[in-house]
């Protein structure tokens, strides 16, 4: 048990549609980040937010976009869903020491993870 | 840019073995390594954080081992069990934000 829940569990859209995935991450924990798993593959960075701001980004688009609010909650939205956005979403939360955004030394707390298909 | 290797992709053991299973990465400028278990269709679970300082982590039948300057580092499992039947994963993280992953090693113990 990580402490880090996130729902829905599956979800199934269809391309074109939007999607909104949520997060919840360990109470106290001020850093998220997202990360998309495809069928066989390890997981992917998307991005990471750092005290409700974005703090780094991997090689995804911009209709990949995120939310991280003040009660450790957070937000991974997709729109113009394609086809190969079919994947497990990941969330980690972690507490990074305030004032410095290196985690290198910090333990990332895994949730679950949403199942998305795009039909 | 930093990719990370895992050697062997699946693995089919019976029961009571000891087995290693080997991840690699490109650049050696690591600040730390973790391993991972992932079950089916489930998120992941840590199961070693090994920081860049440091040669090797334990934990119950499990130990990892990393050598920075060669790249490499192994998860020996000791005593395998059904139960330890997953895909195990490591990251690498680099001082920055991300970590990179490996496509991991699916691991079978038959009973």
């Amino acid at each position: 048990e990580t402490g880090v829940t996130q729902s829905p569990t599956h979800l199934i859209k269809t391309r074109g549609q939007q999607v909104t995935l949520r997060c919840s991450s360990q109470s106290g924990h001020n850093t998220v980040s997202w990360y998309q798993q495809a069928l066989g593959q390890g997981p992917q960075f998307i991005f990471q937010y750092y005290r409700e701001e974005e703090n780094g980004r991997g090689n995804f688009p911009p209709r990949f976009s995120g939310l991280q609010f003040p009660n450790y909650s957070s937000e991974l939205n997709v729109n113009a869903l394609e086809l190969d956005d079919s994947a497990l979403y990941l969330c980690a939360s972690t507490l990074a020491p305030t004032g410095a955004l290196r985690l290198a030394k910090n333990i990332q707390y895994f949730g679950a993870g949403t199942r998305l298909s795009v039909l | 840019k930093q990719e990370v290797t895992q050697i062997p992709a699946a693995l089919s053991v019976p029961e009571g073995e000891n087995l290693v299973l080997n991840c690699s990465f490109t650049d050696s400028a690591i600040y730390n390594l973790q391993w991972f278990r992932q079950d089916p269709g489930k998120g992941l679970t840590s199961l070693l954080l090994i920081q860049s300082s440091q040669r090797e982590q334990t934990s119950g039948r499990l130990n990892a081992s990393l050598d920075k300057s060669s790249g490499r580092s192994t998860l020996y499992i000791a005593a395998s069990q059904p139960g330890d039947s997953a895909t195990y994963l490591c990251a690498v993280t680099s001082g920055t934000y991300k970590y990179i992953f490996g496509t991991g090693t699916r691991l079978k113990v038959l009973a």
